[in-house]
């Protein structure tokens, strides 16, 4: 079992769905990650955060330590949204991190 | 400007070579990642430096080894390159360690 598990693997969404991704861990964490990689391959930073909740534009995570549960949302869907979504936690004394195997997000028009 | 630069973008070779990857950041970051993505696209930690310290050396064969001359330059050298060095290898750097990452756009390199 991966430390890091991702779900769902793969979504497809019309214009304007609110989406949910979903990440679940098994370690003991100091902050949780969320990136984007574009299907031109460069990674971004969405989010990192290590209690409650944060936005940023249409974009939502939160996470919820004592479940070792972490969502990101993303509300009216746009095709440009359409990418790779990377969960990673920070674990171990030097920070590791630990990546899930991705979300690939298709919203079509 | 770009915030973290690695260069070259493609790196096609033979077995057997030995290749380097460039990487620089101007944000003034005190720490600087070296990541590599599989060909199912999964992400792996392979070393991290603080102030042009190793801080993280994950189980890479000893044919990586990553030269930091200054805080904002992370170098990859790989020796006698194998088919399965090939990957997109990815730079990285955040203010602190275990802060927010900015990331390189990749160097795809093929191993032929």
């Amino acid at each position: 079992k991966n430390e890091v598990e991702q779900s769902p693997q793969n979504l497809t969404a019309q214009e304007g769905e609110f989406i949910t991704i979903n990440c679940s861990y098994s370690v003991g964490i100091s902050a949780l990650h969320w990136l984007q990689q574009h299907p031109g391959g460069g990674i971004v930073s969405l989010f990192m955060l290590s209690s409650g909740k944060k936005k940023h534009g249409r974009l939502i995570a939160t996470i919820n330590i004592q479940e070792k549960h972490s969502s990101l949302h993303i509300t009216a869907s746009h095709p440009r949204d359409s990418a790779v979504y990377i969960c990673a936690v920070e674990g171990g004394s030097q920070g590791n991190l630990i990546f899930g195997k991705g979300t690939k997000l298709s919203v079509k028009p | 400007d770009t915030a973290v630069s690695q260069t070259p973008k493609y790196l096609v070779t033979q077995m057997g070579n030995d290749k380097s990857i460039k990487c620089e950041q101007n944000l003034g970051h005190d720490t600087m990642y070296w990541y590599k993505q599989d060909s199912k696209k999964f992400l792996k930690i392979m070393f991290s430096y603080n102030n042009k310290e190793l801080i993280i050396n994950e189980t890479v064969p000893n044919r990586f080894s990553p030269k930091s001359p200054d805080k904002a330059h992370l170098n990859l050298h790989i020796n006698s390159l194998e088919l399965g060095d090939s990957a997109v290898y990815f730079c990285a750097s955040s203010q602190v360690t275990r802060g927010q990452l900015f990331f390189g756009s990749g160097t795809q390199l093929s191993v032929l």
